[in-house]
């Protein structure tokens, strides 16, 4: 069965740098874009980037751009987002998501547990 | 970019009854890439229906959604106790995917 385990999260001061990781398990995780979403305390789902099943293409909120970095091991099954310049807005649950779909457009039909990033000094 | 907009913000129903939920976004989603989730307190959101009104796998048929264009609608036609939740439109794209504010079904 398909499994999205999240790892990486935790406190970190404002303006430090901070990776998430994302084990995939139960699926061809090659053929598959992936993405971060996350959600501010009480507050709604926010998409924050997207990587292409390949990792050649790669897409950001502009909230984020610049400062954080979709990557993906390929080999490993492991999605990253890389986050620096780390802001007190950034304080969020991160979920890692799934293509519903192999190399298509889809919707995100898989989700891991989520991740709480705390920023604050 | 566009904008989806949720409404109502919060719907308040009793078991058994009947859940309509609006999504309007700001420009035409020609392709139809209009998804819903549901999000239990606590939990990750659980996809519900994609392509505006094809359910997802497991996803019961009390379930629906239908609209093109800039309109679209989840409906829940009996709701049980687990739907006593959060829900969000998105459109997803090959460039862009935004998330509407949510509507939380809450009970009467």
């Amino acid at each position: 069965q398909v499994q999205l385990v999240q790892s990486g999260g935790g406190v970190v001061q404002p303006g430090r740098s901070l990776r998430l990781s994302c084990a995939a398990s139960g699926f061809t995780f090659s053929g598959y874009a992936m993405y971060w979403v996350r959600q501010a305390p009480g507050k709604g789902l926010d998409w924050v980037a997207a990587i292409s099943y390949d990792g050649h293409k790669t897409f950001y909120a502009d909230s984020v751009k610049d400062r954080f970095t979709i990557s993906r091991d390929n080999s490993k099954n492991i999605l990253y987002l890389q986050m620096k310049s780390l802001r007190p807005d950034d304080t969020a649950v991160y979920y890692c998501a799934r293509n519903l779909s192999a190399f298509a457009v889809a919707a995100s039909g898989y989700w891991g547990q989520g991740t709480l990033l705390t920023v604050s000094s | 970019e566009i904008v989806l907009t949720q409404s109502p913000g919060t719907l308040s129903l009793s078991p058994g009854g009947r859940a309509t939920l609006s999504c309007r976004a700001s420009q035409s989603l020609s392709s139809g890439y209009l998804a819903w989730y549901r999000q239990k307190p606590g939990q990750a959101p659980r996809l519900l229906i994609y392509g505006a009104s094809s359910r997802a796998t497991g996803i019961p048929d009390r379930f629906s959604g239908s609209g093109s264009g800039t309109d679209f609608t989840l409906t829940i036609s009996r709701l049980e106790p687990e739907d006593f939740a959060v829900y969000y439109c998105q459109h997803y794209g090959s460039s862009s995917w935004t998330f509407g504010q949510g509507t939380k079904v809450e009970i009467k």
